[in-house]
């Protein structure tokens, strides 16, 4: 089974520019993650789809950042105009919905993004 | 709201030794799901063990098990017979409603 897909691996943009990720999550996963992890921190969750309805996106800074979830699979995750603050990995995870909806999340290798 | 709390920033083991890595998770609700994931310098998160809450027994993986003790909000991770591959940084997690993690432990693992 093929397991969640970032890309980029990495990313390096000057401040004030505009940068996208991409997730595929794995296939039949009805819930994708984004999180930001500062370097030396733990991972901040940006937002949450469930299928492609957002469930949380609290943490999310709407000003600059956006994401959205095309046919309930594939997300990506905008930044513009970007902050020498945005600096950090973008991880993208997806989990199955079950009953309970609380189950296990996969993660991908993540996004690292440093802007200068 | 639920908060994580890892209050050891980094631990060191001997190979083959055991270590304990300390979480607190706090919570109102009585349903739900904890954690530990291991993060290795390729940045992927792993999954080593996880934990219902509504569950008595303690999870056991192999050579990784908790110790939950909901009362006391106390969900610790014991790695036993340590090796160098374990050498990452643990973080310690919790899913109410959405999934947040804490700040995480570095484990180092000395031969």
């Amino acid at each position: 089974e093929a397991g969640v897909a970032q890309s980029p691996r990495y990313k390096i943009i000057e401040k004030r520019q505009s940068v996208a990720f991409w997730c595929n999550p794995i296939s039949g996963h009805a819930t994708l993650y984004w999180y930001q992890q500062i370097l030396g921190q733990g991972p901040k969750l940006l937002i949450q789809f469930q299928n492609n309805g957002v469930v949380d996106d609290s943490q999310l800074p709407k000003d600059r950042f956006s994401a959205e979830r095309l046919k309930g699979v594939d997300s990506t995750l905008k930044i513009q105009p970007a902050k020498l603050e945005d600096s950090a990995v973008y991880l993208c995870a997806s989990s199955p919905k079950t009953s309970t909806g609380k189950v296990v999340a996969f993660f991908g290798q993540g996004t690292r993004l440093t802007v200068v | 709201a639920q908060t994580v709390t890892q209050s050891q920033p980094e631990m060191s083991v001997q190979e083959a030794e055991t270590v304990t890595l300390s979480c607190t998770y706090d919570t109102s609700e009585s349903d739900y799901y904890l954690f530990w994931y291991k993060q290795p310098p390729s940045r992927q998160m792993i999954l080593v063990i996880r934990q219902e809450a509504y569950k008595q027994q303690n999870a056991t993986e192999n050579r990784f098990s908790v110790n939950f003790q909901k009362a006391a909000k106390s969900f610790s991770l014991k790695i036993s017979d340590s090796q160098l591959g374990d050498a990452a940084m643990y973080f310690c997690a919790g899913d109410t409603d959405k999934l947040i993690f804490g700040t995480g432990t570095r484990l180092q693992v000395f031969p």
